[in-house]
């Protein structure tokens, strides 16, 4: 049973037109991170929460938001989006000694 | 700070067994992962080590973590074609909380 729930898994947006991804846990993780994965590189940490707690990374473009309403969810909000945006978004959680990803979203913009 | 650091590819024939290194630098790190990634997938857990245990054995794969030299390392036995996917090594670090993944090592498999 899928544990980290990442919706949807395929998103096209226009150039400019904000899009918000979404993630869910099952896990009840205190911990939750988003990352961007462009081809075949490493997943790059965009933010994670802390419970509440905010972190965000200090080369994480103020294009990319994030919101996190309750344990369960997390979304990632990007204002404007650029072709540069394109790429996969992965969400993931960490508690009880592991870290689980979800299958990731991957954007494209047209 | 934090970075971890991987070899970018690595070629084996299938049958033969395969070692993927990695090294970091957080000595607060307390968790260390290895992911699998096949094209076009998500992340998937393979394995991971506490940061006070020195190896893990999960069927076939080994997993050996020197924490003195901040050296861990994945072993394959029997590697088969199916196995073809890029492997990334990762850890939490114990300061800040975050999943700082390396690079990545392409793993190629020839029949």
């Amino acid at each position: 049973d899928a544990m980290v729930i990442q919706n949807p898994r395929y998103q096209v947006t226009q150039f400019g037109k904000p899009v918000t991804l979404s993630c869910s846990q099952t896990l009840n993780h205190n911990v939750m991170y988003w990352y961007q994965q462009k081809s075949s590189q490493a997943p790059k940490l965009l933010f994670h929460y802390y419970d509440k707690d905010f972190n965000n990374e200090a080369d994480t473009p103020d294009n990319f938001q994030s919101r996190r309403p309750n344990t369960s969810f997390c979304f990632l909000d990007i204002r404007s989006p650029g072709l540069g945006d394109a790429a996969m978004y992965l969400c993931a959680t960490s508690g009880d000694r592991r870290a689980f990803f979800g299958q990731g979203t991957r954007l494209t913009v047209v | 700070g934090e970075d971890v650091e991987q070899s970018l590819f690595l070629s084996v024939r299938e049958g033969d067994s395969s070692v993927i290194n990695c090294t970091y630098t957080d000595s607060s790190s307390t968790y260390l992962y290895w992911y699998k990634q096949e094209p076009g997938a998500g992340l998937q857990l393979l394995t991971y080590i506490f940061s006070n245990m020195d190896m893990k054995q999960d069927q076939r794969l080994t997993v050996l973590l020197n924490k003195k030299d901040k050296h861990l390392s994945l072993r394959i036995a029997d590697t088969q074609t199916g196995d073809s996917a890029i492997y990334f090594c990762a850890e939490i670090s114990g300061n800040t909380g975050k999943l700082i993944f390396g690079q990545g090592t392409t793993l190629q498999v020839k029949p």
